[in-house]
């Protein structure tokens, strides 16, 4: 979905190494969220925004960390990135009501050696 | 592409067909059902959404039925196309940020 980008599509790093995923959207929606899909597994939850000063940890945090510089841009940063951070990291966005379907950017490959 | 999933199961269809998809949801308390659709290395894209009000709901070409009783969620393509390849996928939720997320299932259109 154009209206979520995510920068960048593919990334191979080093154990050790301090990574940041970057994610933007024009749906002018509140909420954002990150996600990793790792095989034979659904999207699992990393942290949630519903909005820029409003941020909170989902079910897998640890070893990540996110920055929400203003209600498009959603950050998501690895400390020092370890192998089994390997995965395909997507960003999502909802509007915040009722009916909250949630709106996936086209995700980032991420290796990490 | 990147896949997805390397032992998600799969379904094959002749092109022309229906196919259905099923999921069996987990929490009796969701009321809020979606189903998305997943390109190799593309990101999920919503298809078709219900409430838990509603036993059916149909869009183009696809229809989601919704069987509380069982807790089962399944999605019907009518007339399958080769661009209807991908893996599918339900979520679920009960009204709050937290979405439940299945491990889908990998469609496949025979020519």
């Amino acid at each position: 979905d154009a209206d979520v980008t995510q920068t960048p599509r593919n990334r191979i790093t080093k154990t050790g190494k301090r990574i940041m995923l970057e994610c933007s959207q024009t749906k002018g929606h509140d909420r954002m969220y990150w996600y990793r899909q790792d095989p034979g597994l659904g999207l699992r939850l990393i942290y949630y925004s519903f909005d820029v000063k409003d941020i909170n940890k989902g079910e897998i945090s640890d070893g990540y960390s996110v920055s929400r510089q203003a209600q498009a841009k959603f950050s998501l940063s690895l400390e020092s990135a370890i192998p089994n951070q390997t995965a395909l990291y997507f960003c999502a966005t909802s509007v915040g009501v009722s009916t909250d379907t949630q709106y996936f950017g086209p995700g980032t490959r991420l290796t990490v050696l | 592409g990147e896949s997805v999933g390397l032992h998600l199961p799969t379904l094959s269809v002749q092109e022309g067909d229906n196919s259905i998809i099923n999921c069996a949801y987990s929490n009796s308390a969701s009321d809020y059902f979606i189903w998305y659709k997943q390109e190799s290395g593309k990101g999920p894209q919503f298809i078709i959404d219900i409430r838990s009000n509603m036993d059916k709901r149909q869009g183009q070409r696809v229809t989601v039925l919704l069987n509380k009783t069982v807790k089962h969620l399944s999605l019907q393509i009518a007339a399958t196309q080769p661009g209807d390849s991908a893996v599918y996928f339900c979520a679920e939720t009960g009204g709050t940020y937290k979405y439940i997320f299945g491990t889908g299932t990998r469609l496949k259109v025979l020519a």
